[in-house]
């Protein structure tokens, strides 16, 4: 079935190290978002990829989007404590609904 | 102003037994879900209501059931309850993505759902 493969499922980084999460769908995607979810909170929004080779940036956040739509990256620059969560990739279940299909997160732990 | 608000927030209940979560959004959305997210963080969506007419029906047992009484509003009852069914669950809603083009999701704080 529908799926987005996410990888590493875990990352443990020092403070200051990067932190790259990356998406794979079998499928071209309409587009991409992206969500954060802290420690015992909810998904928060974090962005929408729409274009081909889109790339975009959130202060310390890089979002890109793949050439062929089928992947995508979030990359953290120099990781702090707050940006501890997991981050997880969603495509939409089929061209007419809005019901997200997500990965599997990425927990992201930073050791100060 | 609590954006996409669940209760309760904690639920604890015995095997077999019939409970409701009750969610409400004040965004004005017309399409709210239901997701359900597990030990491992796994999200899954189980429900996508819109304009009072459900639209996607994933594969969950029909034990669960979503009512919406108003746009703003999408329950979750779910009938004699399994271990299996220990899990947070969000609701969130968002706007068609035909009226806009970004269709982002806001989500609720969650209820976690404790089945002994």
């Amino acid at each position: 079935g529908q799926q987005v493969m996410q990888i590493p499922q875990y990352q443990h980084v020092q403070e200051g190290e990067d932190f790259t999460t990356y998406c794979n769908s079998s499928t071209t995607l309409s587009n991409i978002q992206w969500y954060k979810q802290r420690p015992g909170g909810h998904p928060v929004f974090l962005i929408q990829l729409v274009k081909s080779g889109e790339v975009k940036k959130q202060k310390r956040l890089t979002f890109q989007f793949g050439e062929a739509k089928k992947n995508s990256s979030l990359h953290i620059t120099a990781t702090q404590t707050t940006d501890v969560g997991t981050y997880f990739c969603a495509e939409r279940v089929n061209q007419a609904g809005t019901a997200l299909i997500f990965g599997k997160g990425t927990t992201l732990s930073v050791s100060s | 102003d609590t954006a996409v608000s669940q209760t309760p927030k904690y639920l604890v209940t015995q095997m077999g037994n019939d409970k409701s979560i009750k969610c409400e959004q004040n965004l004005g959305h017309d399409t709210m879900y239901w997701y359900k997210q597990d030990s491992k963080k796994f999200l899954k969506i189980m429900f996508s209501y819109n304009n009072k007419e459900l639209i996607i029906n994933e594969t969950v047992p029909n034990r669960f059931s979503p009512k919406s009484p108003d746009k703003a509003h999408l329950n979750l009852h779910i009938n004699s309850l399994e271990l299996g069914d220990s899990a947070v669950y969000f609701c969130a809603s968002s706007l068609r993505v035909v009226i806009r083009q970004h269709n982002e999701q806001f989500f609720g704080p969650g209820t976690r759902l404790t089945v002994l």
